[in-house]
C-alpha cells in the first residue's frame, strides 16, 4: 500500500527566507508526482507536476525535485513571501490503466511572517 | 470553461438522512476522484473513475456510492448519513499525464 508522508507538518519562517518542504513515499513505482497548494477553506491548486521520467520542474520561485529510487520529492520555495502562506500537499499517482489513483500526503502548513 | 464544479458548498444533515454531492466538469477529464478531508488527516480517496461507466473503491469507500454515467458528472451518494461522515468533500478531475483540478469543496455536517 502506498503511503505518503510530509515533513515538517508545520513551518514558520521570516519573509525572504528560502525553504524546503519534503515528501516521501513508500512505493517507488509511481507515474507522476504533484505538488498542490491549499488556502484555508478553499480547494487545491496544482503547483507543479513531475513525470516519473523527470528529475525536477520549475515554476517561478518554485522548484520541485523527484528521486524515485529513494522515494522522495522536495519543494523548494525561494525568497518566501507572506502570500506563500498556505498548506502544501504532495500527491503520487500510480497508473495502472484501469486503476489510476492519486494518493496524498498529510501536508505542510507554511506560515511566512512579514 | 468552469473547470470542476461542486454543489452544494455547505450542507447539514441529520443522522440517517441521505444526500447526493454533485460534481461536474467541462474539461473532458477521463479520471475523476472523490476525496474527504478531515483536520490534520490529509485527503483520503473515497472513490474514483477512469472513464464513463467505470468506477472503483478508494481507501475509505464504506458508506458511500458513486456513478459515472457520463464523462462530465461524478455524483457521490450518502445513503445513511452518520456523524463520522462529517467532513469536507472534494471532487477532482484529471486527464492522463496532466495536473489534477479540484472543485471548491462541500462542507458537510451530520448531526
Amino acid at each position: 500500500k502506498q503511503e505518503v508522508t510530509q515533513i515538517p507538518a508545520a513551518l514558520s519562517v521570516p519573509e525572504g527566507e528560502n525553504l524546503v518542504l519534503n515528501c516521501s513515499f513508500t512505493d517507488s513505482a509511481i507515474y507522476n508526482l504533484q505538488w498542490f497548494r491549499q488556502d484555508p477553506g478553499k480547494g487545491l491548486t496544482s503547483l507543479l507536476l513531475i513525470q516519473s521520467s523527470q528529475r525536477e520542474q520549475t515554476s517561478g520561485r518554485l522548484n520541485a525535485s523527484l528521486d524515485k529510487s529513494s522515494g522522495r520529492s522536495t519543494l523548494y520555495i525561494a525568497a518566501s513571501q507572506p502570500g506563500d502562506s498556505a498548506t502544501y500537499l504532495c500527491a503520487v499517482e500510480k497508473y495502472g490503466g484501469a486503476t489510476n489513483k492519486l494518493i496524498f500526503g498529510t501536508g505542510t502548513l507554511l506560515a511566512v511572517q512579514p | 470553461n468552469a473547470g470542476v464544479t461542486q454543489t452544494p458548498k455547505f450542507r447539514i444533515l441529520k443522522i440517517g438522512q441521505s444526500m447526493t454531492l454533485q460534481c461536474t466538469q467541462d474539461m473532458n477529464h477521463n479520471y475523476m476522484y472523490w476525496y474527504r478531508q478531515d483536520p490534520g488527516m490529509g485527503l483520503k480517496l473515497i472513490y474514483y473513475s477512469v472513464g464513463a461507466g467505470i468506477t472503483d473503491k478508494g481507501e475509505v469507500p464504506n458508506g458511500y456510492n458513486v456513478s459515472r454515467s457520463t464523462t462530465e458528472d461524478f455524483p457521490l451518494r450518502l445513503e445513511l448519513a452518520a456523524p463520522s461522515q462529517t467532513s469536507v468533500y472534494f471532487c477532482a478531475g484529471q486527464s492522463l499525464n496532466t495536473e489534477a483540478f479540484f472543485g471548491q469543496g462541500t462542507r458537510l455536517t451530520v448531526v
